[in-house]
């Protein structure tokens, strides 16, 4: 069966520090990746797609980056984290014929920049 | 910029009520309409991907059904129990991406 890990959980940076959240999806090949972001009190906001390695799309200018190395690894970074950049942030999959396939989601990281 | 409309934003309902959520999208280029539950401290669970105008689907208790002409969505959950309490989302597949409503806040008091 197919699991996505998402890690760390809970994550407390200063504000200008670096950031790395890694995601990887066991028991599929060629999946769909997604970073998305709950800002408090809002809905999830797509912040980056790849449907490859090394093929990165996104969605909104921010201060964040995404790379995908190997087929099952999704990263988000940032050079120098905003007091903005706090929220909850997930990582999901999903299989490439995506029309009628449900997105899975790794359970979360909740980033608190002070 | 796609909108996609939810409501209410929050719900609270008795035991053994039931009860039914409403999920708004452009009706225009429709793929794909999908309903996530989010329980607290865990991950959003696909409950249904619903892709045909008039299609119902069924999970337990849980049913939707869609109308992709006049662009809304309907949640129904009969005889709501506490472990139904989630936050409730829906989001409108365009272009290989998910555009998420802000979702309900359903809570279910025994």
């Amino acid at each position: 069966s197919q699991t996505i890990h998402q890690w760390p959980a809970t994550l407390v940076q200063p504000v200008g520090s670096p950031l790395s959240l890694e995601c990887t999806v066991e028991g599929t090949s060629n999946p769909n990746l997604y970073w998305y972001r709950q800002a408090a009190g809002r809905g999830l906001q797509l912040l980056f797609y790849s449907v490859g390695i090394g093929q990165i799309s996104s969605e909104v200018p921010q201060n964040l980056s995404a790379s995908r190395p190997q087929d099952r690894q999704f990263i988000l970074s940032s050079k120098k984290l905003l007091l903005s950049d706090s929220g909850f942030y997930l990582c999901a999959w999903s299989v490439r014929t995506y029309s009628n396939q449900p997105q899975h989601f790794g359970d979360g990281t909740r980033l608190s920049i002070l | 910029i796609l909108n996609v409309e939810q409501s209410p934003q929050s719900l609270h309902v008795q035991e053994g009520d039931s009860t039914n959520f409403t999920c708004s999208f452009p009706s225009s280029n429709f793929y794909a309409l999908h309903w996530y539950r989010w329980e607290t401290a865990k991950s959003p669970e696909a409950l249904f991907v619903m892709t045909l105008n008039g299609d119902e689907k069924k999970k337990g208790r849980i049913s939707a059904t869609l109308n992709t002409k006049e662009g809304y969505s309907y949640l129904y959950i009969k005889g709501s129990q506490p472990e139904d309490s989630a936050t409730y989302l829906c989001a409108f597949l365009q272009g290989g991406k998910l555009i998420f409503g802000q979702g309900t806040e359903l809570s279910v008091k025994p």
